[in-house]
C-alpha cells in the first residue's frame, strides 16, 4: 500500500530534550516536506526537500533541522524543543513536477 | 496578504443535502494549482480534489466537485449528497508556479453533517 508513515504518532517531551520525528514514504517520491498545524493558522511549511541531499527552508524553519540522506526518509529534528513547538506535524510527499502531495497521519507533539 | 481565504469557520448541513465550501485565493502567478483536503477528527489529511489554473473544466471526483471561477479567484468545493462521514475540517490550499511544490493553506472550516 502506497503511504507516508510518520513515527511516533504522539509524543510528550520536556523542554530541551532532543527529539526526532521520522517520515518514510514507499512511493519513490522526489519531493518531501514538513508542515506544522496550529489552531486558527492552517498548515505552514517548515522544511522541504526536492531530492536526496537537497533541502531548503519553508516559512517557519526556526528551531528545526532536517536531513535527506535517502530518498524514502525525511526526518524532522528538534535539537532543543520549546513549548512553542507544541503542534501537530505532518510529513508530505509527491513525485514533484507539481503533482499531488500525500500526507502522513500526523504527529502530535507536546513540549512541556 | 492572505493568499487563501476560507471565511466560513463552520457549517451545518443535513445528511443527503449538497453543501458548498468557499475558498478564495490571491496570486499574480498565471500558473497555479488549487487543492482541497479533508481532515477528520482522527487528524490525518486526506486529498480530495485538484484544479489546475489552466484546466478548462471544473474538476470532479465522485461526490466532490470544484467550482472554479478564475476571474473571481474562487475555488469552492461542492459536496453532493452529504454523508455523516463528511463531518470534518476542510482545507483549501494553493501551489503557485515557479517550480515550487509548496502548498499554502487556508485556515480551514469545520463541516458538520446532521442526520
Amino acid at each position: 500500500e502506497a503511504q507516508v508513515t510518520q513515527n511516533p504518532r504522539y509524543l510528550i517531551t520536556v523542554t530541551g530534550k532532543k527529539l526526532t520525528v521520522t517520515c518514510s514514504q514507499n512511493m519513490n517520491h522526489e519531493y518531501m516536506s514538513w508542515y506544522r498545524q496550529d489552531p486558527g493558522l492552517g498548515l505552514r511549511q517548515i522544511y522541504y526537500s526536492m531530492n536526496v541531499e537537497v533541502t531548503d527552508k519553508g516559512d517557519v524553519p526556526e528551531g528545526y533541522k532536517v536531513s535527506r540522506k535517502e530518498k524514502r526518509n525525511f526526518p524532522l529534528i528538534l535539537e532543543s524543543p520549546s513549548p512553542n513547538q507544541t503542534s501537530l506535524y505532518f510529513c508530505a510527499s509527491s513525485t514533484g513536477g507539481r503533482s499531488i502531495q500525500y500526507f502522513g497521519a500526523g504527529t502530535r507533539l507536546s513540549v512541556l | 496578504a492572505q493568499k487563501i481565504t476560507q471565511t466560513q469557520p463552520g457549517m451545518f448541513v443535513q445528511e443527503k443535502e449538497a453543501v458548498t465550501l468557499d475558498c478564495t485565493y490571491d496570486t499574480s502567478d498565471p500558473s497555479y494549482g488549487l487543492f482541497w483536503y479533508k481532515q477528520p477528527s482522527s487528524g490525518e489529511m486526506i486529498f480530495l480534489i485538484y484544479q489546475g489554473s489552466y484546466d478548462q473544466q471544473n474538476a470532479t471526483e465522485g461526490r466532490y466537485s470544484l467550482n472554479f471561477q478564475k476571474a473571481r479567484k474562487s475555488a469552492n468545493l461542492v459536496i453532493s449528497a452529504s454523508q455523516l462521514g463528511d463531518s470534518a475540517m476542510y482545507f483549501c490550499a494553493m501551489r503557485e508556479g515557479g517550480g515550487s511544490e509548496k502548498l499554502v493553506f487556508g485556515k480551514g472550516m469545520k463541516l458538520t453533517v446532521n442526520p
